[in-house]
């Protein structure tokens, strides 16, 4: 098993382009999440999806965009990319066989350092 | 106040030495609890879950106080690579159970 992939590794973005982030999980989890981390700061959750065809606003969804038609996929669209876009984006998943509960242990992919300028 | 309170560090200790770090938590609704480690420019992955009756895994031990609404983890005889980003990590009984992250505890390990 691959695990959870995303891409590209690494993106510069000029002000007010749009890109989709990618990633893919193998693990057939029904969770799926995009997190983004700052320096210093903790993962802050961007959006989240409980299975195909759902998804639902974390702590900070502005600026941002999802979609999950299958339970492998889950990209991320950034539209009008901005400087404070400026993170680390790490996509995760996880099995949970509750409904409101997103499974003790999250995957995560490598990550994709963006840096809008 | 942030959800989940952690010292930045970073802990510089020997090998062979034994260090503990502390974390607090704010929201008494939080049911579970982890520590998650996340090497330099790497992804974070669960190092331990964290049990109310504290639990051991090797040279790792993970306390849970909940009167007092903080968690440790204690690391023995450390290795060069225990070096790392440690990420205390609790989940919340209310509403999505999401995972809220802390900011990390930083340690480094020297020959």
């Amino acid at each position: 098993n691959a695990g959870v992939t995303q891409t590209p590794k690494f993106r510069i973005l000029k002000i007010g382009q749009s890109m989709t982030l990618q990633c893919t999980q193998d693990m057939n989890h029904n969770y799926m999440y995009w997190y983004r981390q700052d320096p210093g700061m903790g993962l802050k959750l961007i959006y989240y999806s409980v299975g195909a065809g759902i998804t639902d606003k974390g702590e900070v969804p502005n600026g941002y965009n999802v979609s999950r038609s299958t339970t492998e996929d889950f990209p991320l669209r950034l539209e009008l990319a901005a400087p404070s876009q400026t993170s680390v984006y790490f996509c995760a998943s996880s099995y949970s066989i509750g409904a409101s509960g997103s499974g003790e242990t999250q995957y995560f992919g490598p990550g994709t350092r963006l840096l809008v300028l | 106040r942030k959800e989940v309170e952690q010292d930045p560090g970073p802990f510089n200790v020997p090998e062979g030495a034994t260090v503990a770090f502390n974390c607090t938590y704010s929201n008494s609704a939080s049911q579970s609890f982890f520590w998650y480690r996340q090497d330099c420019r790497k992804e974070p992955k669960l190092l331990m879950s964290v049990y109310s009756s504290g639990n051991e895994d090797g040279r790792f031990t993970a306390q849970l106080n909940r009167a007092s609404q903080y968690i440790s983890l204690l690391i023995r005889d450390s290795k060069l690579s225990d070096s790392a980003t440690y990420l205390c990590v609790v989940r919340r009984n209310t509403g999505f159970q999401k995972l809220v992250f802390g900011t990390g505890t930083r340690l480094l390990v020297s020959p």
